[in-house]
Parts: C-alpha cells; sequence; structure tokens
C-alpha cells in the first residue's frame, strides 16, 4: 500500500514568488492536512480538507491556500513568498476525523 | 486551543539503557498519536493511542486520558532509537496540536 507522496521534496524560491506542493494521499483517505515545521514555532496546522472542502483552517495569512481534488489529491499554495516561509510543509491524510493520520516525507522550502 | 507539553525536551542515553517520554494535555482528546521524525524530515507512525497501553516490540505507550497524559516507553535503547519525538492530540477542533518534541540522542 503506497504512503503519502509528496513533492517536490525540496524547493529553493526568491521573496515575492510563489509556490505550489502536492499532496498525494494514502488511497481510500478522504482526510488531506497540512502543516508547516520551523526551529522557533515547531509544527502548526494549516488547514485540513475533505472531499473538496476545507473543514478546518489554522492561523496563517491569506498567502497560505489549498485545495483538494476529486481524487483526494491536495495543492497548498504560498503566494508572495516572504523569508519566514522557509520551512519543512507536512502534508497527513487519515480516512477521516479522529483516525489515524499518516505523514508524507515533506518539501523542504527555502526563501532566498 | 489545547496544549501540549512533552518533556523532557532533551535526553541522552546509553546504549541499552531504558527511557521514559511523557506527554501533558489541556483538555479532553478524541486522538493521540506518537510519531518519531527521521533525519530526513519525515513523522514516522509510532502508536495511535487515544487511551489504553500498546506495545510494539521495545517500544510501548499508555494514555490515561481521564488524568490527561501519556507515556511513551524505549527499552534497551539503539543507536537508532536517536531523533525526535513528538506526541500530538486532536481535541474537539479536529485537528493535530503538536508537543515541541523530546529529542533522544542514544550513545553507542
Amino acid at each position: 500500500k503506497a504512503g503519502v507522496t509528496q513533492t517536490p521534496r525540496y524547493l529553493i524560491k526568491t521573496r515575492g514568488q510563489q509556490v505550489t506542493l502536492s499532496c498525494s494521499p494514502i488511497s481510500g483517505h478522504r482526510s488531506v492536512s497540512w502543516y508547516q515545521q520551523t526551529p522557533g514555532q515547531g509544527l502548526q496546522f494549516l488547514f485540513e480538507y475533505f472531499s473538496e472542502t476545507q473543514r478546518n483552517k489554522g492561523n496563517f495569512p491569506g498567502r497560505f491556500s489549498g485545495r483538494q481534488f476529486s481524487n483526494s489529491r491536495s495543492e497548498m499554495n504560498v503566494s508572495t513568498l516572504e523569508l519566514g516561509d522557509s520551512a519543512l510543509y507536512l502534508c497527513a491524510s487519515s480516512y477521516d476525523r479522529n483516525t489515524e493520520a499518516f505523514f508524507g516525507q515533506g518539501t523542504r522550502l527555502t526563501v532566498v | 486551543g489545547i496544549q501540549v507539553e512533552q518533556s523532557p525536551p532533551d535526553l541522552i542515553l546509553q546504549e541499552g539503557a531504558n527511557s521514559t517520554l511523557r506527554c501533558n494535555f489541556s483538555d479532553s482528546v478524541n486522538n493521540l498519536q506518537w510519531f518519531h521524525q527521521n533525519p530526513w524530515g519525515q513523522l514516522i507512525n509510532l502508536f495511535y493511542i487515544p487511551s489504553g497501553t500498546k506495545q510494539n516490540g521495545r517500544l510501548s505507550a499508555t494514555t490515561v486520558a481521564t488524568e490527561r497524559y501519556s507515556l511513551l516507553y524505549i527499552s534497551s535503547s539503539q543507536t537508532t532509537d536517536s531523533g525526535v519525538y513528538f506526541c500530538a492530540v486532536d481535541s474537539r477542533d479536529y485537528k493535530l496540536s503538536f508537543g515541541a518534541g523530546t529529542t533522544v540522542t542514544v550513545r553507542a
């Protein structure tokens, strides 16, 4: 059974650019969540999608957005990148709320 | 939101030693998971344990939901156990809230 797949694994972007990250969940899982990990703030929740609907959103600026497709794959977009957006972005998939979550390998974003 | 505190923040062990990591949380939870973050950043599932006790090889975990804490036990530690261990809980707001982690270093 394939795990959660995130692409790309590494990205280097310039301030002001935008970036799109992709996450393919485990087959059969309909919930996809995104998290940001930084040394200073730890692991923080960005948003959660279920059946193409955003059900929950963390405390991040509107520059961070996401979507989910009918096949449950999800993308997150960060516009007008800032140096502080440099982080490891992790995607998790689960069957639904209150079920075990499984994480992908992450996308390491560096903004220069 | 719910607060998650992990202790100790750092743990240095000699190979073969046993250890206990603790996770305290401030509200009732629907879900509690323990993860081990590998050097490449991926969170590896150790236990899904909203209550009760589970064992997997040299690792075991206990969650006492009524007292709002969970413990992760590592027995006969090996150098491959090194890394950061995270506790994450899902309260009524349906998102995982993570503790700051415990960094474990196992020396040969």
